[in-house]
């Protein structure tokens, strides 16, 4: 079974649109912790937030917030006025603790923001 | 430079041909994983390494397919007898537990 489902393959939104890109995890630890990370076009993969299990409070960084729920086992990820530069693909991951680490990647969501 | 370094950055070779990737991770990370992304797709689990051993091969396609870590750090996939499906771009991180992963820019195989 798929340990991280970010069931949106592929979203188009026009600039200045707010767009929500969803993850949704699957674990039996009590300590757990969730990343996103993006990779642009140019191929690296960039680090944007890591969440630990026992913190539900939402994040805000700029334009680009994170709500985690874990009554819904979701971390979704919100750009707020997007921008062209957001176009990405955008990774959602599960690192369990009783696993020693183990990082469980969702399959990506491509994003294509339209000028 | 203090990130996770890879080589090399691109290798061309034949069919049939063996071929070694090395990632050198950041100093201290434990934990170091290998992950092969083909062109549009997503990340594909290969291997994890926790400290020298590897806790979970079964990302591994095939018996071609090997990887060692030595001293805590250096790693080295090693692809046999390559076949044209193995072209893709192979990515290494590296991370402390619970910490981010850490990517370099990868190796970028093409087999002709």
């Amino acid at each position: 079974a798929q340990k991280v489902t970010q069931a949106q393959t592929e979203i188009s939104v026009v600039e200045k649109e707010d767009v929500t890109l969803d993850c949704v995890y699957e674990t039996r630890d009590t300590t757990y912790y969730l990343f996103w990370y993006k990779q642009p076009p140019s191929g690296e993969l960039v680090f944007l937030i890591r969440r630990n299990s026992f913190d539900e409070q939402n994040e805000i960084s700029g334009r680009y917030s994170w709500n985690f729920q874990k009554s819904t086992s979701s971390f979704n990820f919100t750009i707020t006025a997007s921008q062209v530069v957001d176009s990405a693909v955008y990774f959602c991951a599960l690192s369990e603790v009783y696993t020693g680490n183990q990082f469980y990647f969702g399959t990506g969501t491509s994003l294509t923001v339209i000028p | 430079g203090a990130g996770v370094s890879q080589s090399p950055s691109n290798k061309v070779t034949e069919k049939g041909k063996d071929v070694e990737l090395r990632c050198d991770p950041i100093s201290g990370h434990t934990a170091l994983y290998w992950y092969r992304q083909s062109l549009g797709q997503g990340l594909e689990f290969l291997i994890y390494f926790q400290g020298n051993s590897a806790p979970d091969k079964s990302g591994l396609p095939s018996d071609r397919f090997s990887a060692e870590r030595t001293g805590g750090s250096v790693s080295t996939l090693t692809i046999q007898r390559t076949q044209q499906e193995d072209s893709a771009v192979y990515l290494c991180a590296s991370s402390l537990i619970g910490q981010p992963q850490h990517f370099g820019d990868g190796t970028r195989l093409s087999i002709l």
